[in-house]
């Protein structure tokens, strides 16, 4: 299985200062098609995942552009350019490569 | 966005089975996947398996193998995951997610139901 592997565990910031979550996968996201099976979720206080970002760097519906997603074929970056107090929660990455589906541990973003 | 609805809490005996239900409004059920994802306390997001509800086929995480039945009923628009002989740490939040064609990803997900193994 591939095992995804994010930093920071927790993650204080001050409102409107940027922020920024790593994952590094076990093998490459890279498909062959030329997009990268990274996903980002945000599992707010109480309630459901929700699709942050999608085949890496593609922000999902009502999404706002503070949120963007990068990365190469093993590492990738979520940023925040100016956080704010409802982006808090526990972000996870998960990789869509390859069945089983995996997820990165988490980071808990909070408001210092 | 609209959200999958998910049957009720299940509090089970070890060696039970559970059976969550994932009711999808509004939506031509048979055009998507259904996934099942799991939360257990101290873990992290952890992924079933899923059916394609077109043609019901279905491919379920290994560590679950022989444990598990995703299956739907297209009529009823009802995405279904069975959970056998239960143990103590598949005590857990359960989602159904749908996969986003477009996305490739969760697009949307159920309210979440907890299971409780506990004697």
């Amino acid at each position: 299985d591939i095992v995804m592997t994010q930093s920071p565990l927790s993650l204080p910031v001050t409102p409107g200062e940027p922020a920024s979550i790593s994952c590094r996968s076990s093998q490459s996201l890279l498909h062959s098609n030329g997009y990268k099976y990274v996903d980002w979720y945000l599992q707010k206080p109480g309630k459901s995942p929700q699709l942050v970002i999608y085949l890496g760097s593609n922000r999902a519906s009502g999404v706002p552009d503070r949120f963007s997603g990068s990365g190469s074929g093993t590492d990738f970056t979520l940023k925040i350019t100016r956080v704010e107090a409802e982006d808090v929660g526990v972000y996870y990455c998960m990789q869509a490569l390859e069945a089983p589906f995996t997820f990165g541990g988490g980071t808990k973003v909070e408001i210092k | 966005q609209v959200h999958l609805v998910q049957s009720g809490a299940e509090a089970k005996k070890p060696g039970a089975s559970v059976k969550v239900s994932c009711k999808v409004p509004g939506y031509m059920f048979s055009n998507y996947g259904f996934h099942w994802v799991r939360l257990a306390p101290g873990q992290r997001l952890e992924w079933m398996g899923w059916i394609n509800a077109a043609n019901g086929k279905t491919l379920y995480a290994q560590k679950f193998q022989g444990r598990v039945s995703i299956t739907r009923d297209i009529s009823a628009g009802t995405a279904y995951m069975e959970l056998r002989s239960l143990r103590y740490e598949d005590t857990a939040l359960y989602y159904c997610a749908k996969w986003g064609q477009q996305e490739e990803a969760f697009d949307d997900w159920g309210q979440g139901t907890l299971v409780t193994v506990s004697s």
